[in-house]
């Protein structure tokens, strides 16, 4: 079944440590992305991918960074979590336009992971 | 810099009753796309409804149905014989038509829809 997977659902973890914000989606789609849903519920952009290799920054400044090295996966890493990053992080995928006759301005969430960092 | 603005942090109805959440957006685009999501409980994103800025006609999906304003940049939701399963936040999105791009959504701050049984 065509969906899209992260992976933890919760995490939590002490001041330093480096972490791995794992997003995977068996849809084909080209384009990926990675939202912070702050404790008021607020989404933000932090990170989208055109493709593979692209990586861009979003409109909110994360100290965060994503690498695409394969059209499935879009990991985000955190080399030294802090409590300002306690958030909900939400991947998405969506597709080009044109290809195989898919919607290209319809983003497919994941479940999100749940990150608290004491 | 695009803004969609929600300003019901929380609205309640009874079960079967019809319910409206608002949004206004703000851009100087002339093409555009705009969304409402639903978030339950469980938290995974799920699309209510789209609709396209160059389409006059408001987009409708079984229960659900929009009041696209473009002049008045306002796109409310409309939520028909309301069922408990409806309850969660709702987020209006807006995202510009970039001819393929990959730029993002922009949301507010969404509305927590409550269903009295």
């Amino acid at each position: 079944e065509a969906d899209i997977y992260q992976t933890p659902r919760y995490l939590v973890i002490g001041t330093g440590k480096k972490i791995t914000l794992e997003c995977s989606q068996t849809m084909g789609h080209d384009k990926m992305y990675w939202y912070q849903q702050d404790p008021g519920m607020e989404l933000h952009l932090i990170h989208y991918s055109y493709g593979v290799n692209s990586t861009e920054k979003g409109d909110l400044s994360s100290e965060s960074t994503v690498s695409r090295i394969r059209t499935e996966h879009f990991p985000l890493t955190l080399e030294s979590a802090r409590p300002s990053h306690t958030s909900q992080y939400l991947c998405a995928s969506s597709a080009l336009l044109g290809a195989g006759g898919l919607s290209y301005n319809e983003q497919f969430f994941g479940p999100g992971t749940r990150l608290t960092v004491l | 810099a695009q803004t969609v603005t929600q300003s019901q942090p929380e609205m309640s109805v009874q079960e079967a009753e019809t319910v409206t959440l608002s949004c206004t957006y703000d851009t100087s685009e002339s093409d555009y796309y705009l969304f409402w999501y639903k978030q339950p409980p469980s938290r995974q994103m799920i699309l209510v409804i789209r609709q396209e800025a160059y389409k006059q006609q408001n987009a409708t999906e079984n229960r659900f149905s929009v009041n696209f304003q473009k002049a008045a940049k306002s796109f409310s939701l409309k939520i028909s014989d309301s069922q408990l399963g409806d309850a969660a936040m709702y987020f209006c999105a807006y995202r510009r038509y970039s001819g393929g791009g990959a730029d993002g959504l922009t949301f507010g701050k969404g509305t927590h829809l409550i269903i009295q049984p």
